[in-house]
């Protein structure tokens, strides 16, 4: 399987500043890599998908970038609703899809 | 907008088959891959597997002795079936549509999710 390993895995951050979340993977994928946001209690929210296409309806803050095996989520300005955990996704479903293990992202 | 919907038992007993259905409402399941994703209390999230609306599917291979997934286009609805589940299969449960990207590999990545049903297994 491909392994994406996430970091940090926990991230302290204040409203305003400046995010960035690292998703590195266990051999090349190009640009086969989506985002998520998830809040407690509630499922999965697809943010990027590509590594750097916006999904429809997602804020501008948020940004992907990367290729191969090193990929980055930012939010250029954090906002309240932002605090919650990401996860990146690898897109080859040969043999399986997988999930990195998550970034929270919590107050400061 | 489509929409997805989780339902089924919330305690499976050991060793027992867990069986899940998700109904997709506000659109047409053919035409698209669907999914089935699990997420360990306090931990990331697994991919269990996908069909396509023809029938066609794909298991993750940790899983694949175990996991069943069929469709059944006229209710609009796919399920999930795990067999001989343990403690380990505690988790919640989500489905979700599977969105295809790229060419050579196909990639997939999920655009909708139902908002996850808690399955715990306890005798």
């Amino acid at each position: 399987d491909i392994q994406l390993t996430q970091s940090p895995s926990f991230l302290s951050a204040s409203v305003g500043d400046r995010v960035t979340i690292t998703c590195r993977a266990s051999q090349g994928i190009g640009s086969y890599l989506a985002w998520y946001q998830q809040k407690p209690g509630k499922a999965p929210k697809l943010l990027i998908y590509a590594a750097s296409t916006l999904q429809s309806g997602v804020p501008s803050r948020f940004s992907g970038s990367g290729s191969g095996t090193e990929f980055t989520l930012t939010i250029s300005s954090l906002q309240p609703e932002d605090f919650a955990t990401y996860y990146c996704q690898q897109l080859n479903s040969y043999p399986a899809l997988t999930f990195g293990g998550g970034t929270k992202v919590e107050i400061k | 907008q489509v929409q997805l919907q989780e339902s089924g038992p919330g305690l499976v007993k050991p060793s027992e088959t867990l069986s899940l259905t998700c109904t997709v409402s506000g659109g047409s399941i053919s035409g698209y891959y669907w999914s089935w994703i699990r997420q360990p209390p306090g931990r990331g999230l697994e991919w269990i597997g996908y069909i396509y609306f023809s029938g066609s599917t794909n298991y993750n291979p940790s899983l694949k002795s175990r996991v069943t997934i069929l469709v059944d286009t006229s209710k609009n609805q796919f399920s999930l079936k795990v067999s001989s589940v343990t403690t380990a299969d505690t988790a919640v449960y989500y489905c979700a549509r599977a969105y295809v990207w790229g060419t050579l590999p196909t990639g997939y990545y999920m655009d909708v999710w139902g908002k996850g049903t808690t399955v715990t297994v306890s005798s």
